[in-house]
């Protein structure tokens, strides 16, 4: 049982250039998020899956485009990057159902460095 | 609207001594509270969370936090730090969304240092 997990864990991209961030979770949670951290700003929601076919915005998505491509995996795009995006990534999984459970479980994250 | 305030970024204390950290919450519904652990280059860990019951709770790493609701507080507790300890700490609130997701508002976060 891997948990989240995330790829790469590092990239350097140019300004301009795009790429995708893949996360997947085998603890069959219905809804997954993709989250930035970035100094003095905790983590900040840029988009998240309530369930296998739904996407939504968060509270930062824009330069941002996600997939949720089945239930296991939830993609984060960045079309045409930029140095604002520079940030560490994280995607997390949740398993809704029993209010008991309410723990989000998180990715090791990906050190973004846009020039 | 949920939001989160952590009073200090950065907290130091001596080898042995109480660890306490701040966290203030407002939320429109009855909410629930969590404390995060980020250790250097990973993602996050949950300590400990409350959602309804008692309001003292116990974490992992001899960690606890007390719900105040007249308080609107989460204070982290731990009555002697460990060096292992040193890490960033996060309270977050959320409220169950009635589609059956979770979103969760962090607050920005403590560093703690732990002084030998």
């Amino acid at each position: 049982n891997a948990g989240v997990t995330q790829t790469p864990k590092f990239q350097v991209l140019k300004t301009g250039q795009s790429m995708t961030l893949q996360c997947a979770q085998d603890m069959n949670h219905n809804s997954m998020y993709w989250y930035r951290q970035d100094p003095g700003m905790g983590l900040r929601l840029i988009y998240y899956s309530a369930s296998e076919g739904t996407t939504d915005k968060g509270e930062v998505p824009n330069g941002y485009n996600v997939s949720r491509l089945n239930k296991r995996e939830f993609s984060l795009r960045l079309e045409s990057a930029a140095p604002s995006q520079t940030s560490v990534y994280f995607c997390a999984s949740y398993r809704s159902g029993r209010s008991s459970y309410n723990e989000q479980f998180f990715g090791p994250g990906t050190r973004l460095t846009v020039l | 609207a949920q939001s989160v305030t952590q009073l200090g970024s950065h907290v130091s204390v001596s080898e042995g001594a109480l660890v306490l950290l701040r966290c203030n919450y407002s939320s429109s519904v009855p909410p629930y509270l969590f404390w995060y652990v980020q250790y250097p280059n990973q993602g996050l860990q949950l300590l400990l969370k409350y959602t309804t019951g008692a309001t003292l709770v116990k974490g992992i790493n001899g960690f606890e936090a007390e719900f105040k609701k007249s308080e609107t507080s989460f204070h982290l507790t731990k009555p002697s730090a460990h060096m292992s300890d040193a890490a960033e700490y996060f309270c977050a609130v959320s409220d169950m969304n009635s589609g059956g997701y979770q979103k969760v508002t962090f607050g920005i976060g403590t560093k703690l240092q732990v002084i030998p």
